[in-house]
């Protein structure tokens, strides 16, 4: 199994809504990510979860709250979000040497629309 | 930690024919990755060539790597309509820690 399970695929939420994003692998990954993509712009970093610490945060704001539960999940909790938060966000996992050794693999994405 | 610098930023091809894209980046590093994404969305690593390969191959996909020059490039033969997408390649080295940053890609659209 090489799947990285992104759900929901889609979400709409108002802006004082709270929502979670969620992220899970079978691979044995201990490496996961998340990354924020605009339309025809690249993936940028969001955040970086190693052995289930978190080890990089790109200074994203505090509205987005990631959670790491174990070493198979990864979530993103969404609060007062603004219009302009509106993207494709990706999750990735990679084995234990992180991205440095080996490859990385990306979820569908969940298309988040905040209105 | 760094990220790529991919050339062109735009490719337009037609069916059969190879394209090549390159990569820049500006410090050392121990590995280079590039990775696809289509307009389904999702991101698939295709290749990854440590710092001491020149030369890898997978299928269709010739990647080189300059660590000199620090640069790599990324020869696709025979294209296919299915090979539209863009390209990203990823630098890592030791003091990326488990960041991996794309640049902005090079898009390219083989035409039929």
């Amino acid at each position: 199994d090489t799947e990285v399970t992104q759900t929901p695929k889609h979400l709409v939420m108002g802006m004082t809504n709270k929502k979670s994003l969620k992220c899970e692998q079978h691979m044995g990954h201990r490496a996961m990510y998340w990354y924020k993509q605009k339309a025809k712009k690249p993936p940028e970093l969001m955040f970086v979860y190693s052995y289930e610490k978190l080890s990089i945060n790109e200074s994203v704001p505090s509205r987005f709250s990631p959670e790491c539960p174990n070493s198979s999940l990864l979530n993103l909790h969404l609060h007062a979000l603004q219009p302009e938060d509106s993207a494709l966000y990706l999750c990735a996992s990679s084995q234990d040497g992180g991205g440095r050794d080996t490859e990385a693999f990306f979820g569908q994405g969940t298309r988040l629309t905040v209105v | 930690s760094q990220q790529g610098e991919e050339d062109p930023q735009a490719l337009s091809i037609q069916e059969g024919e190879n394209a090549t894209m390159n990569c820049s980046y500006k410090t050392s590093i121990n590995n280079l990755q590039w990775y696809r994404q289509n307009s389904g969305r999702g991101l698939v690593h295709l290749i990854l060539i440590r710092s001491n390969e020149r030369e890898k191959h997978s299928g269709r996909l010739r990647v080189t790597l300059d660590t000199s020059k620090k640069s790599s490039s990324l020869l696709i033969t025979a294209s296919r309509a299915a090979d539209t997408a863009s390209y990203f390649c990823v630098p890592t080295g030791s003091n990326s820690g488990y960041a991996l940053n794309f640049g902005k890609g090079t898009s390219l659209l083989v035409t039929p």
